[in-house]
């Protein structure tokens, strides 16, 4: 069985470009997660889909940051204008029951604004 | 205040070793507690998972939570090399929203 997939593995921008993030979940997982880690910092939430429904984006730093979910499959984050402050590794978990505690995740999208 | 807190480490040990990692945690919503582990250029896997306050034993591992203290650990028992990885702490009061901590890097030397 494929895990979680995320596409690119690393993105290099300059400050005020576009960057989209792509996570394909696990095949029949319902609940997507996404999370950043800043350097040196805990992983953090951003927000949870389930299917295609956004369960909880209070995660989301500000309204630069835009994820979707068409379909109830793979997901997107994009974020325009990209920031310094946005660098860091972006994690996509998904999980097919999140009362067992196992999210799913996959290898991360490394982040560089320059 | 961050909602858990852990120490980020690095804790170098030779091989066989007990080794002992902790959170504390702030908000006493939380019921559900997860240890993850976290391989260089990996995302993190699920070791152990706790609910409410207890001890639970799988294998070498050990987790241990004290809610009155809002404190967990993790204990490791004849650590191998290839235990060594990054470990992270995590909880929730509703599996919508995990919280983790920073991670601590572990090094077990051969």
């Amino acid at each position: 069985e494929a895990g979680v997939t995320q596409f690119p593995s690393h993105s290099v921008i300059e400050k005020g470009q576009t960057v989209t993030l792509r996570c394909d979940p696990i095949s029949g997982h319902d609940n997507l997660y996404w999370y950043r880690r800043v350097m040196g910092k805990e992983i953090k939430f951003l927000l949870h889909f389930v299917k295609e429904s956004k369960q909880d984006e209070s995660g989301m730093p500000n309204n630069r940051f835009l994820a979707e979910r068409t379909g109830g499959t793979y997901s997107t984050l994009k974020v325009q204008p990209a920031e310094l402050e946005d660098s860091g590794v972006y994690f996509c978990a998904s999980s097919q029951v999140p009362r067992t505690g196992e999210l799913f995740f996959g290898e991360g999208s490394r982040l560089t604004v320059l | 205040q961050k909602e858990v807190e852990q120490d980020p480490g690095p804790l170098s040990v030779p091989e066989g070793a007990i080794v002992s990692l902790n959170c504390t945690y702030s908000n006493s919503a939380f019921q559900y507690f997860m240890w993850y582990r976290q391989y260089s250029r990996k995302g993190p896997e699920l070791l152990m998972y706790t609910y409410s306050s207890g001890n639970k034993e799988d294998g070498r591992f050990t987790a241990q939570v004290d809610k009155s203290s809002k404190y967990i650990s993790l204990f490791i028992r004849d650590s191998q090399p290839s235990d060594s990885a990054t470990y992270l702490c995590a909880m929730t009061d509703n599996f919508n929203k995990f919280y983790f901590g920073s991670g601590t890097k572990l090094n077990v030397k051969p």
